[in-house]
């Protein structure tokens, strides 16, 4: 069964980092593009971030650009996003996600809280 | 970038009744717009993709149409385990744009 395994997350000061990952398993990682989304508490769903299946391509929200990085390890079958300079606002629940515009089955992690206060 | 318009922000209904969840985007997605189900403290679940194309596992009673710029989320008959935030995604481009949420409530 595809499972999407997520680690990190926690508190960190304003202007802090602070990495997440995705570790994915039963499904050949590499082939698949990835992708973050975020939710602030009681508000909706927000596309973070996506990287292709070679990692070569990657695109992010205007709200994070210059700020957030996605990456993957295709060897490790593990998905990360680093966070720095981190602002209040980005204090939220961060999901990996496979397959969300695809056929077939979408995929979730459990999803990971990022809060982000002094 | 394009902007989904979803409405209503929320709604109240009663167990059996029929559901209508409309989307608007600012320019035309073609079909590229799929549909997701949040229930409190969960992860979202795909219910829909391609705007009118059934997940494998999702109840006949959830139905979606629409192409271009409108497109909508029908439940026929609502059931207890319906009571939920839906949300549209368009994937047409990048950046890639959630509608606002709707939440379906008990009347």
């Amino acid at each position: 069964e595809v499972y999407l395994l997520q680690s990190g997350g926690g508190l960190v000061q304003p202007g802090g980092s602070l990495k997440i990952s995705c570790a994915a398993s039963a499904f050949t990682f590499s082939n698949f593009a990835m992708t973050w989304v975020r939710q602030v508490p009681g508000k909706g769903l927000e596309w973070v971030s996506s990287i292709s299946g070679s990692g070569r391509g990657t695109h992010y929200a205007d709200f994070v650009k210059g700020r957030f990085t996605i990456s993957r390890d295709n060897s490790k079958n593990t998905l990360s996003l680093e966070m720095n300079s981190l602002r209040a606002d980005d204090t939220a629940t961060y999901y990996c996600a496979k397959g969300l515009w695809y056929s077939g089955e979408d995929y979730w992690g459990q999803g990971t809280l990022v809060t982000v206060s002094s | 970038d394009i902007q989904m318009t979803q409405s209503p922000s929320s709604l109240s209904a009663s167990v059996g009744d029929r559901v209508t969840i409309t989307c608007r985007a600012s320019q035309d997605i073609k079909n590229n717009l799929g549909w997701f189900q949040q229930k409190p403290g969960k992860a979202p679940k795909r219910l829909i993709y391609d705007a009118s194309t059934l997940q494998s596992g999702v109840p006949s009673r959830f139905s979606g149409v629409g192409s271009g710029t409108e497109f909508t989320l029908t439940i026929s008959s609502l059931q207890p385990e319906d009571f939920a935030t839906y949300y549209c995604l368009q994937h047409i481009t990048y950046p890639r744009t959630f509608g606002q949420g709707t939440r379906v409530e008990v009347k």
